[in-house]
């Protein structure tokens, strides 16, 4: 019930493009949905999240949609650029579901844009 | 403002050895996770620290234990290092235990052989 469960493996879009991410998750204790992006050699740097009280949220050409009933949420990248290359992980984590703080990570998805 | 920095950014140990991973939480930050992330997969929470007193443990061992300093900088020791302990080892520094936000160092990358 801990798991986060992330699709697809690896992603490859065309620059211009856009890139679509999917996670689902069964503890409805979540409350606090990350994505955060990694390069390879580095740590992941977060890159939005969102709250179970809204259906999506967007900064930039990165928005997040949010299903709580399906409890499933996505990330989209508009207009994918080749430097948006790089493995995407989405996460959660709750009060309820095992503390503050304490990141359930997805498997990630890596994503080639070509040019 | 300085972001969460880690060290050594290489190591390597043979089994059976000890080690210790380093690491300085983002100024102002006074609670820290260490995640391990093996080769292409994601990062499993290991510990969590608030204020110096371990708050909450993932499916680790005994052998993986940590410190949490006064000025909120922190270790993480393995002892008795397995092959599968070679990993990628994270920390991750927040503002507060009640704020979800986490950011994350560059990682120790520990090789085992």
């Amino acid at each position: 019930q801990q798991q986060v469960k992330q699709s697809p493996q690896s992603l490859i879009v065309q620059k211009g493009g856009i890139s679509i991410i999917n996670c689902a998750y069964e503890n409805t204790a979540f409350d606090y949905f990350p994505w955060y992006q990694q390069f390879p050699g580095k740590g992941p740097a977060l890159l939005i999240a969102i709250r179970p009280d809204v259906s999506e949220k967007k900064e930039g050409r990165f928005t997040i949609s949010f299903n709580k009933s399906a409890k499933q949420f996505s990330l989209h990248i508009m207009d994918s650029q080749p430097g948006d290359s790089a493995t995407y992980f989405c996460a959660a984590s709750g009060q309820g579901a095992g503390g503050y703080n304490k990141l359930i990570f997805g498997a990630g998805t890596r994503l080639a844009v070509h040019p | 403002e300085t972001g969460v920095t880690q060290s050594p950014t290489h190591l390597i140990k043979t089994r059976g050895q000890q080690v210790t991973l380093r690491c300085s939480s983002q100024s102002g930050h006074n609670t820290v996770s260490w995640y391990q992330q093996a080769l292409g997969q994601g990062p499993q929470f290991i510990f969590q620290y608030y204020r110096e007193e371990e708050n909450g443990r993932g499916n680790f061992p005994p052998r993986f234990s940590g410190l949490q300093f006064p000025n909120y900088s922190s270790e993480l020791n393995v002892n008795a290092l397995e092959l599968d302990d070679s990993a990628l080892y994270l920390c991750a520094s927040s503002f507060d235990l009640f704020m979800d936000e986490q950011y994350f160092g560059p990682g120790t990358r520990l090789t085992v052989t």
